[in-house]
């Protein structure tokens, strides 16, 4: 199994601001992802973090606003750029397994609160 | 595309009892199909997941889920239910050419009275 770490795990923002987020994996995987989850509300998928190449997003989210950076098997940031109060939610990470046995990992989550 | 529904908001249940939560899935080709839980002011933890073989699928903390092909469904079980129990469920699919890309549900919140 993979412990995944997140940090912040909370964060109180001004919008206009830009915060970037964490995500420490204690092992090398493959694939990491970005989920968001709004007040009340399901996750949604924001982006697959690849290593060594662009981060692929999903339909509705662009690299502007949620710039993602993947140096290493271990290691993500998701960045939310010019934060307004639409962008307040959970922000959580997650790694994959190596195969459909494996299971998907998730972060703690890091609780965002745009003023 | 894939997808899940879980039609509930909300289960209510006394401790003992029985619980369902229920789930249902529209997707191409064969389903990855799996059951996390989020405690409060924490992340998601896995519970079960079907992939193939038998239709029941045991999993953590007591839980099980019966994969139904002809109903399309993944439902949630536990024979009995402990207060220690509620929290959020989500029920979720991967993606048909990505395993690892998943797609949730909207959460179904679970309340086990004592």
């Amino acid at each position: 199994s993979a412990v995944i770490s997140q940090k912040p795990s909370r964060d109180i923002c001004q919008r206009g601001t830009s915060l970037t987020i964490q995500c420490q994996v204690d092992s090398q995987v493959t694939m990491m992802f970005w989920y968001r989850q709004q007040p009340g509300q399901s996750l949604t998928l924001i982006a697959t973090a690849n290593q060594g190449s662009e981060a692929t997003y999903e339909s509705g989210f662009v690299i502007d606003k949620f710039p993602i950076s993947r140096p290493n098997l271990t290691f993500s940031t998701l960045t939310v750029s010019n934060m307004s109060p639409e962008d307040s939610s959970i922000y959580l990470c997650s790694a994959d397994g190596q195969d459909p046995q494996e299971t998907q990992y998730f972060g703690p989550g890091t609780r965002l609160l745009v003023l | 595309a894939q997808s899940v529904a879980q039609p509930e908001d909300q289960v209510n249940v006394a401790e003992g009892n029985p619980l369902t939560v229920k789930c249902t899935y529209s997707v191409s080709g064969n389903p990855y199909l799996f059951w996390y839980v989020q405690y409060p002011n924490r992340g998601l933890q896995f519970l079960l997941k079907y992939i193939t073989g038998d239709n029941l699928v045991k999993g953590s903390y007591g839980f099980e889920a019966e994969f139904n092909k002809s109903q399309t469904s993944f439902h949630l079980k536990k024979p009995s239910a402990l207060v220690s129990d509620s929290a959020l469920y989500f029920c979720a699919v991967s993606a048909l050419y990505n395993f690892n890309k998943f797609y949730f549900g909207s959460g179904t919140k679970l309340n086990v009275k004592p």
